[in-house]
């Protein structure tokens, strides 16, 4: 069965640094999104992306956020500079169509550790 | 814009037992409800939904009411095993012409064997 994957599960990084998740959505799927977790609270969304550009994005993907489909198989997010707040789980996910006519793909998640 | 809240934030139960899962969203607009659950240091996965032109669905042990009226839509596990233990987050989908769902805060269920 065709999974999200994403990459690296963790990441420790000092403040102040620029971290780049990782994720490959499934092939066919057209919708990508990236959402957070901080320990104990919601899942947040982040940003959505179709067709090479970004379609929504939340209050929370401010000016230090980035999305970007370098090579037609990857997605990533970049966090240029990281404040200990950022430190969260961030999935990332996919869909085959717009979310109401079609199911989300979650990968397994990324946590980073903003030190 | 959606607020949706989710509870309990833990449940514990013995094998055998019945869990419901409660969530209550505010925006009128909203369509479509689907429900994850994500087993320990695994991906969320989508286990049910519901849309907004019925009031309950079913699927084996697993089942899902909505009232619109009241704006608050329900997970329902009968005969809970020790396999259903994980974290369950319930969303609300279609806020104004948006297709983003917007997710509880998750609910971790503990089934005691």
């Amino acid at each position: 069965e065709p999974e999200v994957t994403q990459t690296p599960s963790h990441q420790v990084t000092q403040m102040g640094q620029e971290v780049i998740l990782r994720c490959v959505p499934i092939s066919n799927h057209l919708y990508f999104y990236w959402y957070r977790q901080i320990l104990g609270q919601k899942v947040e969304f982040l940003v959505s992306f179709y067709n090479n550009e970004i379609s929504e994005k939340s209050e929370i993907f401010d000016d230090q956020f980035s999305v970007e489909r370098p090579d037609g198989s990857n997605f990533t997010l970049k966090i240029r500079s990281t404040k200990l707040e950022d430190s969260a789980m961030y999935f990332c996910a996919s869909s085959v169509s717009k979310l109401g006519t079609g199911e989300l793909f979650f990968g397994e998640g990324s946590r980073l550790t903003v030190l | 814009g959606e607020n949706v809240e989710q509870h309990p934030s833990t449940l514990s139960v013995q094998e055998g037992d019945s869990a419901v899962i409660k969530c209550t969203y505010s925006d009128s607009a909203s369509n479509y409800f689907p429900w994850y659950k994500q087993e320990l240091g695994k991906r969320p996965q989508l286990i049910i939904d519901i849309r907004s032109n019925v009031g309950e669905k079913k699927d084996q042990r697993i089942a899902v009411t909505l009232n619109k009226t009241a704006k608050h839509f329900s997970l329902h596990i009968t005969e809970t095993q020790p396999e259903d233990s994980a974290v369950y987050f319930c969303a609300a989908v279609g806020l104004g012409g948006s297709y983003i769902p917007t997710f509880g805060r998750g609910t971790s269920l503990i089934v005691h064997p």
